[in-house]
Order: structure tokens, then sequence, then C-alpha cells
């Protein structure tokens, strides 16, 4: 079965430091990885995809996430976190036409 | 949103009784979701369409049904709601592959905050 797994329900960062959201995998085949965001008191937002090709994913608001096969992860990043990504980040993994998600970690940027 | 509306966006309601939740879209896209979120579990799926008249459960299916008359709407039904069901419900819709920026990512709709007292 495919699935992802979100090892650290929280993560803690200072404005303007680096961030990093964990994502591993398990999937049969070639795994396809997405990251969503959840602001408080909405609907989830796409962020990126990975597909295929290069192993680092460019996304919106500034993130980017990285494949790795031999570790079988895909973890987010951002060079330079802001107050305003504080918010709920879900790694999926696609089989069929569904989705399967992590559940969830909260990301709290302070000032 | 992806044109995505879900009604109603709040609803209260007793144990026992039937409830049902609709999911709107505005683009004719074949592929409909509905998920569950709670803490500590991210979301799951409940059900899922893949054309009018033509769902398929997901992986927490019991205790729902859903229909699909009209390729815009997509209802989760109920039966009879059960505290365990106080959840925030959402819908989801799959953009197809091919078209060029996308492949099967989904578009969630605002979710609909539901409790059974």
């Amino acid at each position: 079965a495919q699935s992802v797994a979100q090892p650290e329900d929280q993560v803690n960062v200072a404005e303007g430091n680096p961030l990093t959201v964990k994502c591993t995998y398990s999937v049969s085949g070639n795994p396809y990885l997405f990251w969503y965001v959840q602001y408080p008191n909405r609907g989830l937002q796409f962020l990126l995809k990975y597909i295929t090709g290069d192993n680092l994913v460019k996304g919106s608001y500034g993130f980017e996430a990285e494949f790795n096969k031999s570790q079988t992860s895909f973890h987010l990043k951002k060079p330079s976190a802001l107050v305003s990504d504080s918010a709920l980040y879900f790694c999926a993994v696609r089989y069929d036409y569904k989705l399967s998600f992590g559940a969830g970690t909260t990301v709290t940027v302070r000032a | 949103d992806a044109g995505i509306t879900q009604s109603p966006r709040h609803k209260v309601t007793e144990t026992g009784t039937p409830v049902t939740l609709r999911c709107h879209q505005t683009e004719n896209h074949r592929y409909m979701y509905w998920y569950r979120q709670d803490p500590g579990h991210g979301l799951r799926l409940i059900h899922y369409s893949y054309g009018v008249k033509d769902t398929d459960k997901g992986e927490v299916s019991d205790g729902y049904s859903v229909s699909r008359s009209k390729t815009e709407d997509f209802l989760l039904t109920l039966e009879s709601a059960t505290s365990s069901q106080t959840s925030v419900y959402f819908c989801a819709i799959s953009v197809p592959a091919g078209t060029p920026s996308s492949y099967n990512e989904q578009f969630f709709g605002p979710g609909t905050r539901l409790t059974v007292l």
C-alpha cells in the first residue's frame, strides 16, 4: 500500500531561519508526491508536486522540496521562513486516482 | 478554491439524525472526493466518484453514503449521525492527467464543520 509518514508533529523556527518539514514515503513503483498547506480555518492549498525529473521541485510561496529516492524522503524546505508560513502542512502520495495523506506537521514561525 | 463550494459550512445535529453535505464544482471535473479531517489523522478518504453515478469507497466509509446524479454535485450522507462523526469534512476535485500543468493533484473546498451532539 502507498503511504507517507510525517515524523514531526510540530516544527518551531525563528523568522528568517531555514524551515524543513520532513516526509518519508512507502510506495510500490514510481512515487507521485505532493505537499499541501492549510492555514487556520481554511481548506488545503496545493504547494508542489514531484512526478519525475529533477529531484529539487519548486512550488508556491518560495517553498521547494527535495526528492531523495535512496532515503525514500520528500522533505519540504524554505530557505528563510516568514511568520505567515505558520500553518499545518501535509505530505501526500498518489495511488490510483486517490491521495493518501500524512498526519500533518504544525509549523510555527516566531517573530 | 478551484470553483468548489460546500454547504452548509457549519452544522450542529443530534445523534441518530440523517445529515447530507453538498459539494458543488463549476468546472465539470470527473473525479470528486470526500475526506474527513481529525487531529492526528490528517485527511482520510471517505468516498470518491469517477463520474455520474460512479462511486467507490475509501478507507473510512462505514456510516457514510454518497450520490452523484450530476457532474457538478457530489453529496455525502450520514445515514444516522454519531458523535464519532464529529469532524471537518472536505470535498476535493482532481485535475486530470494530461492537463499541461497538472498530474492528478487535488484541489479542495473550504470545508464543513459538523458537530454531532
